[in-house]
């Protein structure tokens, strides 16, 4: 079946605009995670949902960053007034349940530029 | 709150000899631990994990081996390939959450012909 896939692949903002960047979970996934991976990095964990709940978002850098989930399947990070050092990629993450060990799968990730 | 470091942060290795990786972890609690391979531009995908009740695991060329006492867990790749070329991250699972996998720094592994 169809993996994680995310929207736009790359995304060029001018410092201030808002961004929105869409992530498709695997179906019938219970638990979607987002991550912040600079270039060099690892992933750094942001927020996680299981289902439409948001369970954690102590990972989000500052109150510009929001994320939803609304009907607990497409999840959507949004960027409000980006600044520079928002340029990374933001990748998604879904997996089956919420459980230990559970593998979390991730998306191709949205490639933000910040100018 | 856990933290990982890996080692090192780039490794060559001459294609057919083994390549070996190394994390710390610093949560004694934490019980669980994968591996994920990333190649340029690419999502990152899991290729091992262990957990905290077993010492080594094994899948063809990749083995992963832990070592609760020391707080350490390293990925072996054996006759590698130029295929294996990319980014190694390791994570454990912060025990903090029932979720929330904190990951390494990566290691770059290039595998010359």
């Amino acid at each position: 079946g169809a993996g994680v896939s995310q929207s736009p692949r790359y995304k060029v903002a001018k410092r201030g605009q808002d961004v929105a960047l869409r992530c498709d979970p695997i179906s019938g996934h219970v638990s979607l995670f987002w991550y912040q991976q600079a270039l060099g990095q690892g992933p750094e964990f942001l927020t996680y949902f299981q289902n439409e709940a948001q369970l954690d978002k102590s990972g989000l850098p500052s109150d510009r960053f929001f994320a939803e989930r609304p009907e607990g399947s497409v999840s959507t990070l949004k960027i409000q007034r980006t600044q520079q050092e928002d340029s990374a990629v933001y990748l998604c993450a879904s997996s089956l349940t919420s459980g230990v060990g559970e593998t979390q799968y991730f998306g191709p990730g949205t490639r933000l530029l910040v100018l | 709150g856990e933290n990982v470091e890996q080692h090192p942060s780039t490794l060559s290795v001459q294609e057919g000899d083994s390549a070996v990786i190394k994390c710390t972890y610093s949560d004694s609690a934490s019980n669980y631990f994968p591996w994920y391979k990333q190649e340029l531009g690419k999502r990152p995908q899991l290729i091992i994990d262990i957990r905290s009740n077993v010492g080594e695991k094994k899948d063809q060329r990749i083995a992963v081996t832990l070592n609760k006492t020391a707080k350490h867990f390293s990925l072996h790749i054996t006759e590698t390939q130029p295929e294996d070329s990319a980014v190694y991250f390791c994570a454990a699972r912060n025990m903090d959450s029932n979720y929330q996998l904190i990951w390494g720094a990566g290691t770059k592994l290039i595998i010359k012909p």
